[in-house]
């Protein structure tokens, strides 16, 4: 069975960073692009950044490039998003999922940016 | 980017009732293998999105046949022939065709 479990959310001050994962099991994490997606509070869903299944490729949103770093560790099967420089606008729940048809989602973990 | 309208934004239909949502999208979605990748998910009240359509009209492994998807080129449409109290919730198209892939605004169903 696909399992993504997404973790790191919290709450945190405007400016500063923080790093979710996404751990990963059920499938050969290395063979699949992998992606974050946001919704934020009574919103709809934002796709944010995505990764090849190397990690070689990155692509990001508008709205978070510059301040978010997408990555992986096919090792440990993790997917991994750095966001700095966060700002209230950020504030969502965060899934990962398999980019590939976007057929798996993860629970999600809330990132609140307030002061 | 493309943009996808998803119509109406709610919806409130009676328990064996039919429901139909569209979405439009801003240019084609047949990509250049000759495949339209349009998706429909569902995300119901505290839950994350699960997906119930791909490829416009391929049902995921489990989705009952109440739904069906329809539509080509720029015009898609998701229908539930005999709405149950398990399909409230809010439903997304989401395009794959093109990147970055994107998402239209969703569509609640509630229910009458």
């Amino acid at each position: 069975e696909v399992q993504l479990v997404e973790s790191g959310g919290g709450l945190v001050q405007p400016g500063r960073s923080l790093k979710l994962s996404c751990a990963a099991s059920g499938f050969t994490f290395s063979d699949y692009n992998m992606a974050w997606v946001r919704q934020a509070p009574t919103k709809g869903l934002e796709w944010v950044a995505s990764i090849s299944y190397g990690g070689s490729n990155t692509h990001y949103g508008d709205s978070v490039k510059g301040r978010f770093t997408i990555s992986r560790d096919n090792a440990k099967s993790t997917l991994y998003l750095q966001m700095d420089s966060l700002r209230s606008e950020d504030t969502a729940t965060y899934y990962c999922a398999r980019q590939t048809g976007f057929a798996y989602w993860g629970q999600g973990t809330l990132v609140t940016v307030s002061s | 980017d493309v943009v996808m309208t998803q119509t109406p934004v709610s919806l409130s239909v009676a328990i064996g009732q039919p429901a139909s949502i569209s979405c439009k999208s801003s240019q084609s979605l047949v990509g250049t293998s000759g495949k339209t990748y349009l998706n429909w998910l569902l995300q119901r009240p505290g839950q994350s999105p699960k997906r119930l359509i791909y490829l416009v009209s391929k049902l995921d492994s489990g989705i009952p046949d109440r739904f069906s998807g329809s539509g080509s080129e720029t015009d898609f449409t998701l229908k539930i022939s005999r709405v149950e109290a398990d399909d409230l919730g809010v439903y997304y198209c989401l395009q794959g065709t093109h990147f970055p892939q994107t998402f239209g605004g969703g569509t609640k169903l509630e229910l009458k």
